[in-house]
């Protein structure tokens, strides 16, 4: 049973940049998040999507984006970066409306470098 | 907004000892989950234990167990014989049970190192 999987596991962009990371949910698993992590800190909300809609926002700008695919897949989008988006972009999955509520699954993280 | 405070940044435990990690939350809700999570270095989040606000018995995985006070906003974590494989960051986390509240609030994390 395949767990959270993201690509691509590290990459380095140039302040201005467009980036797209990926996420495939655990096996059966419909409700997809994303977090941001900076280093030494703890992760931040940033979305999440269910049934290919996205339910709620944290407190990102508008050059965070996302999409979820009807296979459940996600993507997360950040357009003109800034030195400031590098961390950890972690994707969590769980079952239904309110399975993240009783667990989340995570997936091992895209580490960003923003130069 | 909700908010998380984990006070102890690094704390260390002699291996097969009992150690303790701190959380302290914020909220005026009444309906609430808390969480705790472990990050080894591998990076991938792992849930350790969860509790039900409204459920006044501590809960308990295996090792892990949790001192739960509702009034004082506390949420601690004890780990009994602690095993070299318990080294990692752990965060406490919150979630409202609310309609359109779907995120976990983390804490800033505890980095847990066990002495052979």
């Amino acid at each position: 049973d395949a767990g959270v999987t993201q690509s691509p596991t590290h990459l380095i962009k140039t302040r201005g940049q467009q980036v797209t990371l990926r996420c495939s949910p655990k096996s059966g698993h419909d409700t997809v998040s994303w977090y941001q992590q900076a280093l030494g800190q703890g992760p931040q909300f940033i979305f999440q999507y269910y049934e290919e809609e996205e339910r709620q926002r944290g407190n990102f700008p508008d050059r965070f984006s996302g999409h979820q695919f009807p296979n459940y897949s996600s993507e997360l989008n950040v357009n003109a970066l800034l030195l400031g988006d590098s961390a950890l972009y972690l994707c969590a999955s769980s079952l239904g409306r309110t399975g993240w509520l009783r667990r989340q699954y995570f997936g091992p993280g895209t580490r960003l470098t923003v130069t | 907004a909700q908010t998380v405070t984990q006070s102890q940044p690094e704390m260390s435990v002699q291996e097969a000892e009992t150690v303790t990690l701190s959380c302290t939350y914020d909220t005026s809700e009444s309906d609430y989950y808390l969480f705790w999570y472990k990050q080894p270095p591998s990076r991938q989040m792992i849930l350790v234990i969860r509790q039900e606000a409204y459920k006044q018995q501590n809960a308990t995985e295996n090792r892990f167990s949790v001192n739960f006070q509702k009034a004082a906003k506390s949420f601690s974590l004890k780990i009994s014989d602690s095993q070299l494989g318990d080294a990692a960051m752990y965060f406490c986390a919150y979630a409202s049970s609310g309609q359109g509240a779907q995120k976990l609030v983390f804490g800033q994390g505890t980095r847990l190192t066990i002495n052979p």
